[in-house]
């Protein structure tokens, strides 16, 4: 059971170049998340998925598009990178409670470090 | 807005010291609270969660407190260990509906032997 995983774990591209960051989870989790975190601030939600085939922008989703291509995995795609989008990308599965439970919990993959020159 | 405001930024303790960290939030209306534990290089682990009606939670060496009323929550650490330098985050979840999570920026602490 590899929970939450991230591939790759570094990567370095230069402006204007495209690439794909992978998430996947084995907990059958319904809902992905996507976030960035950047030095000296919160975690930001880029893009969620509540369930499969259906995906949500977050906070700041622009530069972004994400793909839900089945239960188990959430892609997040980087059409053009810009410096700005130089950041540490983490993927997050997450369960909500049935009942009165209280709150969901979220699984955090290990993170995709990006550097964008 | 809603915010989550945690304090000190950093903090340095000796091996064996508690201390205890501070947040502060605007979040409403407001459902949970909870505090993870971000290792360097690794992802955020979750260590308690409370909501409103709870004022206290441990977990091991750790007590999360909430004060609803004020807003504020602390997160206690006793007898510290070197394994416990990391970053805490404080997150408040809203009533409803996804993606209604704020978090902190987080307090960096390092246990010093």
């Amino acid at each position: 059971n590899a929970g939450v995983t991230q591939t790759p774990k570094f990567q370095v591209l230069k402006t204007g170049q495209s690439m794909t960051l992978q998430c996947a989870q084995d907990m059958n989790h319904n809902s992905m998340y996507w976030y960035r975190q950047d030095p000296g601030m919160g975690l930001r939600l880029i893009y969620y998925s509540a369930s499969e085939g259906t995906t949500d922008k977050g906070e700041v989703p622009n530069g972004y598009n994400v793909s839900r291509l089945n239960k188990r995995e959430f892609s997040l795609r980087l059409e053009s990178a810009a410096p700005s989008q130089t950041s540490v990308y983490f993927c997050a599965s997450v369960v909500y409670p049935t009942g009165t439970g209280p709150g969901e919990t979220q699984y955090f993959g290990p993170g995709t470090r990006l550097l964008v020159l | 807005k809603n915010q989550v405001e945690q304090s000190p930024q950093s903090l340095i303790i000796l091996e064996g010291k508690n201390c205890t960290l501070q947040c502060n939030y605007t979040v409403s209306p407001f459902s949970n609270l909870r505090w993870y534990k971000q290792d360097t290089g690794r992802g955020p682990v979750s260590l308690t969660i409370m909501t409103f009606s709870e004022n206290t939670k441990s977990n091991g060496r750790y007590t999360a407190t909430l004060d609803a009323d004020t807003k504020q929550s602390s997160l206690h650490i006793t007898a510290s260990q070197l394994s416990d330098s990391a970053s805490y985050i404080c997150v408040v979840s809203q009533n409803s509906g996804y993606s209604t999570l704020t978090f902190g920026k987080g307090t960096m602490l390092l246990v010093s032997p």
